[in-house]
């Protein structure tokens, strides 16, 4: 059953605490997305890879920070220094970087940082 | 600012209803443009895609969309609603020198009464 699998589904947090989204893929895809969904706001783009040890600063990139070690994961960090942390993350995949690919969504993980 | 616009924030419609959502967006050049749905529930799914060749593209579950460069817009139309087509819409946009980064609407929620 091939897709993008984000764990967990809910994650609450500690103000000044970094903490971790993991996002896992099984389509061989080579590039991976990562997006913050806030109500009104719609997507937005944090860090993306197109290949593997390799990866670019989205629109909102402050506070956050990626790896890209291995092809199938694409982990997040929420750090201490984003101040508005609390929001639903969506990580996606596509098979390249090509514009024309469309991007496969995961079922998100919602992060509350109290 | 450069932006995917959806005026339509939340529309209510009865089944068997037409449905035009609308999408705007400000970028120049070649541009790839999508439709996303996301049901109560679910991930966020493709529901069609224009990336060249006929203006006027077919999707899934009855959907379409027509693009007009002119305009630069890609409005989404369903001639017939049914309740299941209750979800969140999105627009996307990405452009062709840009690689396959993203840019989203804020989304418009459809609920459709039976």
């Amino acid at each position: 059953d091939g897709g993008i699998t984000q764990s967990p589904k809910y994650l609450f947090r500690k103000e000044g605490q970094n903490v971790t989204l993991s996002c896992e893929q099984n389509l061989n895809h080579d590039a991976m997305y990562w997006y913050r969904q806030d109500p009104g706001q719609g997507l937005r783009l944090i860090y993306y890879s197109q290949i593997v040890n390799d990866f670019q600063k989205g629109d909102i990139a402050e506070g956050y920070s990626v790896s890209r070690e291995k092809k199938e994961s694409f982990p997040l960090t929420v750090t201490s220094a984003q101040k508005n942390p609390t929001a639903f993350y969506l990580c996606a995949s596509s098979m390249d970087h090509r514009s024309y690919n469309e991007q496969f969504f995961g079922p998100g993980t919602r992060l509350t940082v109290l | 600012a450069q932006s995917v616009s959806q005026h339509n924030h939340h529309v209510i419609l009865s089944e068997a209803a037409s449905l035009e959502l609308g999408c705007n967006y400000s970028y120049g050049g070649t541009v790839n443009l999508f439709w996303y749905v996301q049901y109560p529930g679910q991930h966020l799914q493709l529901l069609l895609k224009y990336f060249s060749g006929d203006p006027l593209v077919k999707g899934i579950k009855g959907f379409e969309a027509e693009f007009i460069k002119s305009k630069f817009s890609f409005n989404l139309r369903k001639p017939s609603v049914q309740w299941s087509d209750t979800a969140e819409y999105f627009c996307a946009v990405n452009r062709d020198l840009f690689g396959n980064q993203f840019y989203f609407g804020t989304g418009t929620s459809l609920t459709v009464i039976p």
